[in-house]
């Protein structure tokens, strides 16, 4: 079953934060965020790996709840260069010595303003 | 480091004709890749798994011997799309894997037009 991002879209105006969030219906074993630029292919932001996790760099940042249902990704002082489609790819626990495959969410579409 | 490319960036193929992607890793070896499907606006849909030496595992609803997957080397992943028809136009992408590493590194995708 496919995660389900919200918000589907943002403006911001360059400055502003923003949330996203990820939710799935099943128990996660990693959620992994990525952005995506139109015509371009994703590029990874970060990984999550335990439940209650954060992490983050420059400005982005991203929390993996206790229950590990729910990840969200922070966007603080958005610049011009976060405008993009954001996407959580998780990963269900799944039997070892199985390759284990991302489902990507829905999307959030991010746009950021002058 | 962990760079992925892909081969044609794009292509336009007339309806019936096969096309082939490359999807290959440049600085590590590639234990395993997958291909995704995107079409305008919308998430990345897995088309199919694929291990080095191994025959690639397909998603639901994903015709295997249309859409044919070699996974020959540690650093090549090809995807051959069969008789190609104007519903198969879409945004392909590749993402590959080393080992047990957790993260997946996509290459620059491949638009394929069907006329």
């Amino acid at each position: 079953q496919q995660p389900v991002q919200s918000p589907q879209a943002v403006i911001l105006r360059e400055g502003e934060d923003a949330v996203i969030n990820c939710s799935s219906s099943k128990a996660l074993y990693s959620v992994h965020w990525y952005r995506q630029k139109h015509g371009e292919a994703p590029v990874f932001l970060m990984i999550l790996l335990k439940g209650g996790e954060q992490k983050g760099h420059d400005k982005i940042s991203a929390s993996f709840n206790e229950k590990k249902q729910q990840s969200s990704l922070y966007l603080t002082a958005s610049q011009l260069s976060y405008s993009g489609t954001y996407f959580c790819g998780t990963e269900r626990y799944i039997n070892t010595g199985t390759a284990s495959k991302l489902t990507f969410g829905t999307g959030t579409r991010l746009q950021v303003t002058l | 480091g962990a760079v992925v490319s892909q081969h044609p960036s794009w292509v336009i193929c007339k309806s019936g004709t096969s096309v082939k992607i490359e999807c290959r890793s440049l600085d590590f070896q590639a234990t395993t890749m997958f291909w995704y499907r995107q079409f305008p606006k919308q998430s990345l849909m897995l088309m199919a798994t694929s291990n080095e030496g191994s025959k690639a595992t397909y998603e639901q609803g994903v015709e295997k011997d249309k859409f044919l997957i070699n996974h020959a080397s540690l650093t090549l992943s090809t995807l051959t799309v069969t008789s190609a028809h104007p519903e198969d136009s879409s945004f392909y992408i590749c993402s590959a894997r080393e080992g047990l590493s957790y993260e997946q590194y996509f290459g620059p995708g491949t638009r394929l037009t069907v006329t």
